[in-house]
């Protein structure tokens, strides 16, 4: 079974617009997270959340926006896509101080 | 920032130990050293940690200096499959993990 599992896969939209990613995980994790790798591979962290605090990288538009309907889902919104946003977007999960599990990710371009 | 620094890239004969370092000589006392890596097109897969001592799993072996200034990632028999980016991060609880670029393992038949 898949413990961090994210939909779609692929994503192709145009330019201007609203798009969501959903996340879920079965690990019965406390903490889910976004990332965003881009072109050159980097992998940055967008977005912490648990039931108590949520966590923004300060870089991250505020066109961004995560929801978390429950404990085990952690969806990413994003509204007026643009060019830019054109990235592959993980999501994570962790309890305490273990290690992150990570999704197989969303494969986002923008026309 | 990331807080480790690693090799660009290297190259293992297959079947041969792959043995990737890692410097993190500004590391403090609660911080845990772990290594992930990221098969293409996949998402990074965790393969160990530790925090002083030297960790062995399924997977690999982290040998960690006594200074904990630096560590290395040992994978005994490396298989084309091992074909990744290995990531090391230093990390206290709670914070969150930061990815630097990586090393490039290529196993070569």
């Amino acid at each position: 079974d898949t413990a961090v599992s994210q939909t779609p896969k692929y994503l192709v939209t145009q330019m201007g617009n609203d798009k969501s990613i959903k996340c879920e995980q079965n690990l019965g994790h406390d903490t889910m997270y976004w990332y965003k790798q881009d072109s050159k591979k980097f992998l940055k962290i967008m977005f912490s959340y648990n039931n108590k605090e949520l966590i923004i990288n300060e870089t991250v538009p505020n066109r961004f926006s995560p929801k978390s309907p429950d404990k085990a889902h952690l969806n990413l919104h994003i509204n007026s896509l643009e060019l830019g946003d054109s990235a592959v977007y993980f999501c994570a999960s962790s309890q305490g101080a273990q290690p992150q599990h990570f999704g197989d990710g969303t494969r986002l371009s923008i026309l | 920032d990331a807080k480790t620094t690693q090799p660009t890239s290297m190259d293992c004969a297959e079947g041969r130990a792959a043995n990737l370092p890692c410097n993190h000589s500004t590391i403090s006392g609660n911080e845990y050293v772990y290594w992930y890596r990221q098969i293409h097109s996949q998402g990074p897969q965790y393969i160990i940690h530790g925090l002083k001592n030297n960790e062995t799993n399924e997977m690999a072996s982290l040998i960690i200096t006594e200074d904990r200034k630096s560590s290395t990632l040992i994978l005994p028999h490396a298989t084309l499959r091992d074909t990744a980016v290995y990531y090391c991060i230093v990390r206290d609880w709670g914070q969150n993990f930061v990815f630097g670029p990586g090393t490039r393992l290529s196993v070569l038949p």
